[in-house]
């Protein structure tokens, strides 16, 4: 069974780093793209990023590019979306998705981040 | 504002049919990229409902189809219960944006 399991949620202040995780099993981890996608409170989801584990190709949504990192260890089949200075805005819950060619069918449990400031 | 519309809410009857539209543009779902549909219940992570356009997982009744024409595509969701009270989302790529996934705005369905 295709897996996809994320770290913990997060309470952080503003200015801090942040790295979470999304660990992927049931699957070959480098066969498939990984996209993180943010859902702020109350609102829709909103892509940001996808990144190729084989070898990191990755590519950013317009929206998200130099806010955030997105990286990956296959050796760990895991994935990662970084932040250096959070802000209170980007508290939210952060999904992590596997790309597939029949959409996105499998996603992590989410990863709430709640930055106060 | 998002790169595909979708009506903020619909709500029917158990038992009715309800249908959610997501219209695009030629450089999405007019481009032919495929469409495809996601549930999100309360309080969990979104769900894969419907893919290429048209097509369900397996452990998606029939209940949930899913169309495309042209510029748009439109979700349809026929004899209602309550357990489909949900957010739902289509999903398509942009080619101005480097073939990258977008989303609609999501609905919100409301069985009466």
């Amino acid at each position: 069974e295709v897996q996809l399991v994320q770290s913990g949620a997060e309470v952080k202040k503003s200015g801090e780093s942040l790295k979470i995780s999304c660990k992927g099993s049931g699957y070959i981890f480098t066969s498939n793209w990984i996209g993180w996608v943010r859902q702020m409170p109350g609102k829709g989801l909103e892509w940001m990023g996808i990144i190729f584990p084989a070898d990191s190709d990755t590519i950013y949504s317009p929206s998200f590019q130099g806010q955030v990192t997105i990286s990956a260890d296959k050796s760990l089949s895991t994935a990662y979306l970084q932040w250096t200075r959070l802000r209170a805005s980007d508290t939210a819950i952060y999904y992590c998705a596997r790309r597939a060619a029949t959409g996105l069918d499998s996603w992590g449990q989410g990863t709430l981040v709640t930055v106060s400031s | 504002q998002s790169v595909l519309t979708q009506p903020p809410s619909v709500s029917g009857a158990p038992g009715q049919r309800v249908t959610i539209s997501c219209t695009g543009s030629s450089s999405n779902i007019g481009a032919g990229y495929n469409v495809h549909w996601y549930q999100q219940l309360p309080g969990t992570a979104p769900k894969l409902l419907i893919y290429a356009n048209s097509n369900r997982p397996s452990g998606v009744p029939d209940r949930f189809s899913g169309s495309k024409s042209g510029t748009s595509a439109s979700l349809a969701i026929t004899g209602l219960q309550a357990e489909d009270e949900a957010d739902y989302y289509c999903q398509s790529y942009d080619s101005s944006l480097s073939g990258l996934e977008i989303f609609g705005g999501g609905t919100k369905l409301t069985v009466l």
